[in-house]
């Protein structure tokens, strides 16, 4: 069990520019979350994946945001176009459902700062 | 939804000191996580605790669903133990996704 992974762990971009971070859940983890988390907050949902199907996405997730699991394994989100209130940082989770436990494991995150 | 409030926002102790962190919440749960954010943004898990008392090494954890609290107990606290701490309940749906709402977090600082 290596935990749960992103790259990149740090992303300098300017505004306008694309940008994709990726995720690799603990192995066997069927759940995969996005959260965002900005200065002096605690993280906030942007979507869930069970397996490669994405079943929620909170209102947070603009029409810039995409994100993907294919095969169910490494999932990536994609931000187009990037504004300055883009800059935050990016975890993802993942957790087996297991009867009713969902305990969920952190990644390090990928701190995106856009100037 | 559900709200989640921490207290207090911030904490400083002397190296050694016992704490109490505070977590309310508005809604019955059936999950609650603590978790340890480190300086560099890493969320550590520290507890999953529904009900009832847990303890591990120098923390503890007391969760009462009945009346939407949880305690986190740090005792003889260290200078590695600063960072933010985190409590997070599931939303409630009436689907799977169970993605977890955190409070602000309470802030600590063990000075040496």
């Amino acid at each position: 069990d290596t935990g749960v992974s992103q790259d990149p762990r740090h992303k300098i971009t300017k505004r306008g520019q694309n940008v994709t971070f990726r995720c690799d859940p603990i192995s066997e983890h069927n759940r995969l979350y996005w959260y965002r988390q900005t200065l002096g907050q605690g993280p906030e949902f942007l979507t869930y994946f069970q397996n490669e199907a994405q079943l929620e996405k909170s209102r947070l997730l603009s029409d810039r945001f995409s994100a993907e699991r294919p095969k169910g394994s490494f999932s990536t989100l994609e931000i187009q176009r990037t504004e300055q209130g883009d800059s935050a940082m990016y975890l993802c989770a993942s957790s087996l459902a297991r009867g009713s436990t969902y305990e969920q494991y952190f990644g390090p995150g990928t701190r995106l700062t856009v100037t | 939804g559900i709200q989640v409030e921490q207290s207090p926002p911030d904490l400083i102790l002397q190296e050694g000191a016992n704490s109490t962190l505070r977590c309310n919440f508005s809604d019955s749960v059936n999950n609650l996580q603590w978790f340890h954010q480190n300086p560099w943004g890493q969320l550590i898990n520290l507890f999953y605790i529904p009900s009832g008392t847990k303890q591990n090494g120098r923390l503890s954890a007391t969760t009462v669903a009945t009346e939407r609290y949880s305690l986190l107990y740090i005792s003889s606290s260290q200078t590695t133990d600063s960072g933010v701490y985190f409590c997070a309940v599931p939303r409630r749906s009436s689907g799977s996704a169970r993605q977890l709402t955190f409070g602000s977090g309470t802030q600590l600082t063990v000075l040496p």
